[in-house]
């Protein structure tokens, strides 16, 4: 089957630094990916991993390692409108075919 | 330019009627999915269209289901004899055709559906 875990709600101080996990147990692993989602609105693309390492965009970074079916996403010098649930996926199949998600995390961002 | 859109935002309904969601993806995408995001769960695959290729229906949850893709554009998913269970958000998703970039998926801002 496919499984795919991370933890369900974070809470965060503004401009400190948030790490949150996902692992996956998948059929089959074509890239795995992180999405934004605020309350009420649609889910918004933030990462991609398809090889081991860490890729860095901004104030956010999202690290793979394949042989561990793991993966994380690092806020950086978070900011209230930060808050929101973070999304993980992994892509099972070749192309552009369904994504696999997992059941989110949602991060609160206090003062 | 227009990203994806949905319609309605939101769908009030009586357990047992018959209920269409639209989805109008970003112009010139090839692949169309649609998920469900039930309270507390992850979003969840329901069918996935790509091009002129047979739908992948392996992920709707029964024979109530069904969806259809006009003019390789605007999809329809339809739910006859809504049951309460039906309730969530239902989301459309678009993204480019194979051989072009990574294929991430651009979501729309999904209908919220309530079986009363």
């Amino acid at each position: 089957g496919q499984n795919i875990d991370q933890p369900t709600e974070m809470t965060a101080t503004e401009g400190a630094i948030v790490q949150i996990n996902c692992t996956y147990q998948t059929s089959g692993f074509n890239g795995l990916f992180w999405y934004q989602q605020h309350a009420g609105e649609a889910p918004t693309f933030l990462s991609y991993n398809v090889l081991d390492g860490l890729e860095e965009k901004g104030r956010f970074s999202s690290f793979l390692s394949r042989s561990k079916g793991y993966s994380y996403l690092l806020l950086k010098e978070l900011q209230m409108k930060d808050s929101a649930s973070y999304l993980c996926a992994v892509r099972d199949r070749e192309g552009n075919t369904p994504l696999v998600f997992g059941k989110g995390t949602r991060l609160s961002v206090i003062a | 330019g227009a990203g994806v859109s949905q319609s309605p935002s939101n769908k009030v309904t009586e357990k047992g009627k018959d209920v269409e969601l639209r989805c109008d993806p970003i112009s010139g995408h090839t692949a169309l999915y649609w998920y469900r995001q039930s309270l507390g769960q992850g979003l969840e695959f329901l069918i996935y269209f790509q091009g002129n290729s047979a739908p992948d229906k392996s992920g709707l949850p029964s024979d109530r289901f069904s969806a259809e893709r006009t003019g390789g554009s605007v999809s329809t998913l339809t739910i006859q004899r809504t049951q309460q269970e039906d309730s969530a958000v239902y989301l459309c998703a678009s993204s480019i055709r194979p051989g072009q970039g990574i294929y991430e998926q651009y979501f729309g801002p999904g209908t919220r559906l309530t079986v009363t």
